[in-house]
């Protein structure tokens, strides 16, 4: 059965810190993979990783992908306050758009 | 560029009616895809349309079911609904360009209470 498994379940740390989130996962026909940030609503586009290896960089963000071990990290460096959000790891199989597995997401608190 | 739009935010039914959420996706994208939020699932994968086919569907009964306009907006309606349908239902947006993979934007999603 095709699964993505994100850990830790939460995280609570302070302003400052750097975390580092995982992302397993165990699918058919790999695509890519994707994270995504949600706070009180939608959930919001932040990294699309195809190729292993290659850093995807965003501000404070960071995200790799390792297609031979079957991992991603997303990695929030000097965290804030507005960083405090669950991070969504997602990865899309087969040969379709739209078919996304979830993982149960990391619910991050960054305390002041 | 306008993001996607989902109509209405909220919603509120019974055991036993049906209802229709409609979903505008961004400008210029011809995929959208339906998820289903809850608690103790999370999100999970209802259906995908794109020019107004379903592409691929995900694991729910044959009560979910939805279609997609030539304008791209699609709609998605659930029948004789159940308790367990209360959910955050969201839906995505692609631009699906011919040969590449693109990322999805999600809407603000419609929160359905089902009493």
């Amino acid at each position: 059965e095709d699964k993505v498994v994100q850990s830790p379940l939460s995280l609570v740390v302070h302003e400052g810190d750097t975390v580092t989130l995982n992302c397993s996962y165990e699918v058919t026909n790999f695509r890519s993979l994707l994270w995504y940030k949600q706070e009180k609503k939608a959930p919001t586009f932040l990294f699309m990783l195809t190729s292993s290896g290659i850093e995807k960089k965003s501000g404070r963000l960071s995200s790799i992908l390792d297609k031979k071990e079957l991992f991603s990290i997303l990695n929030i460096t000097a965290t804030q306050t507005g960083d405090s959000a669950v991070y969504l790891c997602a990865v899309r199989h087969g040969g379709s758009q739209g078919n996304l597995i979830f993982g149960k997401g990391t619910k991050l608190s960054v305390k002041p | 560029k306008a993001g996607v739009t989902q109509t209405p935010r909220y919603l509120i039914k019974t055991r036993g009616q049906q209802v229709t959420l409609s979903c505008s996706p961004i400008s210029g994208h011809r995929s959208v895809s339906w998820y289903q939020q809850t608690p103790g699932q999370g999100l999970q994968f209802l259906f995908e349309y794109f020019s107004e086919t379903q592409r691929n569907k995900g694991n729910f009964p044959g009560r979910f079911s939805g279609r997609q306009f030539s304008n791209s907006r699609s709609e998605m309606n659930v029948s004789t609904l159940e308790l367990g349908d209360s959910a955050l239902y969201l839906c995505a947006s692609s631009l699906a360009s011919p040969g590449s993979y693109n990322e999805q934007f999600f809407g603000p999603g419609t929160r359905l209470t089902v009493l």
